[in-house]
């Protein structure tokens, strides 16, 4: 079943902060989160595993808590370039399966104004 | 080449006609993706390679949709009998272990009439 991604839309002023939530209804082994610009192809930004750990890239970080079955990923002091579409894509539940065989949320659009 | 590859980037075909999608790999990469994106949608995943060994196909929606990848490298997703519903961008990613970065090629659109 495909995640949930929320807010579907968010414009911020550049050096403001955003957090995009990732929701699912099944057990997760892995999250992974992409950003896409208009007519390229999905970028890799990070991949969190079971555990709770947060990784950072950048101004960009993540966390995943496992327990909720949610995954939020944080842009703080947004620059124009984070504008894009950001997909968080879930793996799991277990290792044997948690390869890049990934459920892809709808997507959660971004645009960063000067 | 530097990423991925895809070809033809463009392909307008009618009902009915078969269509071949072609992927190279970043060379020396084991495991190679097929997704399916929809507009204004994520990715949707298809089928998977590691090596010439196809691991899992539980994505292709139907059985006119047909996959290989015979030397462990360049991979094509063949489509039989086309529909309007197979009109989509088909992605090819590639990564080098079956866990990790995925990286995405510039995907090939299809249109079908």
């Amino acid at each position: 079943q495909q995640p949930v991604q929320s807010p579907q839309a968010v414009i911020l002023r550049e050096g403001e902060d955003a957090v995009i939530n990732c929701s699912s209804s099944k057990a997760l082994y892995s999250v992974h989160w992409y950003r896409q610009k208009h007519g390229e192809a999905p970028v890799f930004l990070m991949i969190l595993l079971k555990g709770g750990e947060q990784k950072g890239h950048e101004k960009i970080s993540a966390s995943f808590n496992e327990k909720k079955q949610q995954s939020s990923l944080y842009l703080t002091a947004s620059q124009l370039s984070y504008s894009g579409t950001y997909f968080c894509g879930t793996g799991g539940p277990s290792p044997n399966n948690a390869g890049n065989m990934l459920t892809f949320g709808g997507g959660t659009r971004l645009m960063v104004k000067p | 080449g530097a990423g991925v590859s895809q070809s033809p980037r463009y392909k307008v075909t009618k009902r009915g006609q078969d269509v071949a999608l072609r992927c190279d790999p970043i060379s020396g990469h084991v495991s190679l993706y097929w997704y399916r994106q929809a507009l204004g949608q994520g990715p949707e995943f298809l089928t998977y390679f590691n090596y010439e060994a196809q691991q899992d196909k539980s994505g292709l929606p139907n059985d006119r949709f047909s996959a290989e990848r015979p030397e462990g490298s360049i991979s094509t997703l063949t489509i039989q009998r086309t529909e309007q519903r197979d009109s989509a961008m088909y992605r090819c990613a590639s990564s080098p272990r079956e866990t990790g970065e995925l990286f995405f090629g510039e995907g090939s659109r299809l249109t079908v009439l």
